[in-house]
């Protein structure tokens, strides 16, 4: 079955960048685009961006940009997302999540998700 | 502030009928794209609920249902059960600035 499997949860300090990855199955990698999207505590989602998986091109939303980069391993079926610069604000939950059909317009849904990575900015 | 407006919360008796309203404007729904949406139980990661406005999922039981007009779309969720409560996000895409995708501020679904 398709499952996407994100890796552990993060504690990082404020100004230091953190990477979270996300490992996909079940299906083949290159053909649905993937997103990012990140829910802070008790808040709702935000979109954070999109990567081609086949080709690696990325569009990232507005507030993101300068200070996220998304990245995949095509050999490990994985996509990555950095943030830099990290702020108390960044706490949160962050979420992969693939497009729900493979097309080349990518204007479709989300689905499925994976299970989330908690992202905890602290000094 | 979200892109796409939706009620905070919305509540119902077990058995009834409610739904969930979501509102943009003229560059995301009333542009014509469409309009998913998402139910995320408490701990866990969003999980697609409608998409294309109308369609449900394998597995997604017929009490669910989404519509969409003009700039609007709702979803409705009849024979309510203890189950269904959770939170409820809207997703489309909007065209404006660079084109992004958007959600709504989510709705909370308390069965009473």
């Amino acid at each position: 079955q398709v499952q996407l499997v994100q890796s552990g949860a993060e504690v990082k300090k404020p100004g230091t960048s953190v990477k979270v990855s996300c490992k996909a199955s079940g299906y083949i990698f290159t053909i649905y685009f993937m997103h990012w999207v990140r829910q802070a505590p008790g808040q709702g989602l935000e979109w954070m961006g999109i990567i081609n998986p086949n080709s690696g091109a990325t569009s990232y939303a507005q507030q993101f940009q300068g200070r996220v980069a998304m990245t995949r391993d095509t050999s490990t079926s994985t996509v990555s997302m950095e943030l830099s610069s990290l702020t108390s604000e960044d706490t949160a939950v962050y979420y992969c999540a693939r497009a729900g059909i493979p097309a080349i317009n990518p204007i479709n849904w989300f689905d499925p998700w994976g299970q989330g990575t908690l992202v905890t900015v602290s000094s | 502030q979200s892109v796409l407006t939706q009620p905070p919360s919305v509540s119902g008796a077990p058995g009834q009928r409610v739904t969930i309203s979501c509102t943009g404007s003229s560059s995301n729904i009333g542009a014509g794209y469409d309009v998913h949406w998402y139910q995320q139980l408490p701990g866990t990661a969003p999980k697609l609920l409608i998409s294309g406005n109308s369609n449900r999922p394998s597995g997604v039981p017929d009490r669910f249902s989404g519509s969409k007009s003009g700039t609007s779309a709702s979803l409705a969720i009849t024979g309510l059960q203890a189950e269904d409560e959770a939170d409820y996000y809207c997703q489309s895409y909007d065209s404006s600035l660079s084109g992004s995708w958007v959600f709504g501020g989510g709705t909370k679904l308390t069965v009473v």
